[in-house]
């Protein structure tokens, strides 16, 4: 059984252009989360997405990023005119139905942006 | 969810038992102590978690006090590969919750050789 696979796991961009960040869940997983990791800081929540819906937004930045889910295909997040603070390590995790049991979240290998 | 306290960091033989420690005195009846570490650069694995009992996998055993204010990670032979940053988190597992992790400093464990 596959994990969580994302693609690229680097990606350099200069400033201005678009960062697209593609995450599959493992298999069976219908929930993705999109965290990231700034230089030498901790993990910090972005979104919360199931199929075709976001659930949770609020660890996004308000411009210039955006998440989906589509009912088929990849999670992708998407950072327009990306800027130097945007340089980080970006990692997805999906699970199953929370809710009612205790669940885990499992982490894909992370995609570090780099941006010039 | 309940805040969590940690060592920032330790240090631990190879072969000896790793025993991490995490403080959640606002810790309530409904939440759960969960455990995550992070290898240098890779992305956060899931070693185990628990709400009451002491729980044992085959990665770790979780020791959690009866008044569930503090909890203890056990690693019981500690390998070169087990240095990584640990996370203790404490969440509430409830349809109305929310889903995220909120990942704090951690305990950055080194096992020596």
């Amino acid at each position: 059984n596959a994990g969580v696979m994302q693609n690229p796991r680097h990606l350099v961009r200069r400033r201005g252009q678009e960062a697209r960040l593609r995450c599959s869940p493992m298999k069976g997983h219908s929930h993705v989360y999109w965290y990231r990791q700034l230089p030498e800081e901790g993990l910090k929540f972005m979104v919360y997405l199931q199929k075709e819906n976001i659930i949770d937004e609020s660890g996004m930045p308000k411009e210039r990023f955006s998440a989906e889910f589509p009912k088929e295909g990849p999670s992708i997040l998407r950072i327009q005119q990306v800027v130097r603070g945007d340089s980080a390590a970006y990692f997805c995790a999906s699970s199953t139905l929370p809710g009612t049991a205790t669940y885990e979240q499992y982490f894909g290998p992370g995609t570090r942006l780099t941006v010039t | 969810d309940a805040k969590t306290t940690q060592p920032p960091s330790m240090d631990c033989a190879e072969g000896r038992a790793a025993n991490l420690p995490c403080n959640h005195s606002t810790i309530s009846g409904n939440e759960y102590v969960y455990w995550y570490r992070q290898i240098h650069s890779q992305g956060p694995q899931y070693i185990i978690h628990g709400l009451k009992n002491n729980e044992t996998n085959e990665m770790a055993s979780l020791i959690i006090t009866e008044d569930r204010k503090s909890s203890t990670l056990i690693l019981p032979h500690a390998t070169l590969r087990d240095t990584a940053v640990y996370y203790c988190i404490v969440r509430l597992i409830s349809s109305g919750s929310a889903r995220q992790l909120t990942f704090g400093s951690g305990t950055q464990l080194t096992v020596l050789p």
